[in-house]
């Protein structure tokens, strides 16, 4: 089975702090996204990877950065943490011949 | 512009009691349509794809169905242990970079 291993299930950070959210995928999957996902909002696109060094912005970019240095590793980055990105974030992959996601366990982030 | 429509937002539902939750979708083009399980604090996991009108899939007591327009999971005799948030998500032919569109999910409460 494919596996999404998210390298935290909660985090506290303060407000102003650089953040890294860690994804790992062990299925040599080229694609690769975040996402968070809010109470009445649903899941929202921060961004995406569709090869190493490959990104692009999703629908709510703002605020995040993204690093992809090797193909199963996809990083967030949220350069300054501001409490209104408290939320969880949920990291998945695709591979080319399957069109689904597998979907790791998520972060619970809170900045205060 | 592509929407995804989950209803309803919530259902309650007595033990055994049968039911369906919808998704609605307008999109330019369905490359497949697919739906998740999310339990509290964890990550989406996956039930089901289809990929055109017509079809039908089915796991213990739920079946997935897809017309042109819309998706119906049918929830038939559940039990408690049924209970999560149910999402549905449509892949458009837009690109080939495997992006999802997510509905805001239908929270399934089975009350034994």
């Amino acid at each position: 089975d494919v596996k999404v291993t998210q390298s935290s299930r909660y985090l506290v950070k303060r407000t102003g702090e650089k953040v890294f959210l860690e994804c790992v995928q062990d299925m040599d999957h080229e694609n690769m996204f975040w996402y968070r996902q809010d109470p009445g909002l649903g899941l929202r696109l921060i961004y995406f990877s569709y090869d190493v060094k490959m990104k692009e912005k999703g629908d709510i970019p703002e605020g995040y950065s993204v690093s992809r240095e090797k193909k199963e590793r996809f990083s967030l980055i949220l350069e300054s943490a501001s409490t209104n990105q408290t939320s969880m974030y949920l990291c998945a992959s695709r591979g080319q011949d399957y069109y689904g996601y597998t979907f790791g366990s998520g972060t619970r982030l809170t900045v205060v | 512009e592509d929407q995804v429509t989950q209803s309803p937002e919530a259902l309650r539902l007595q033990e055994g009691e049968s039911s369906s939750l919808n998704c609605s979708y307008t999109v330019s083009g369905l490359r497949g349509l697919f739906w998740y399980r999310q339990d509290p604090g964890k990550g989406p996991e996956f039930l089901f794809t289809l990929y055109s009108a017509g079809e039908e899939k089915e796991k213990e007591r739920l079946k997935a169905t897809l017309t042109k327009k819309e998706s119906f999971l049918h929830i038939t005799a559940p039990k408690p242990e049924d209970s999560a948030t149910y999402l549905c998500a449509v892949q458009t032919a837009r690109g080939n970079t495997g992006k999802l569109i997510f509905g805001q999910g239908t929270t399934l409460q089975v009350k034994p």
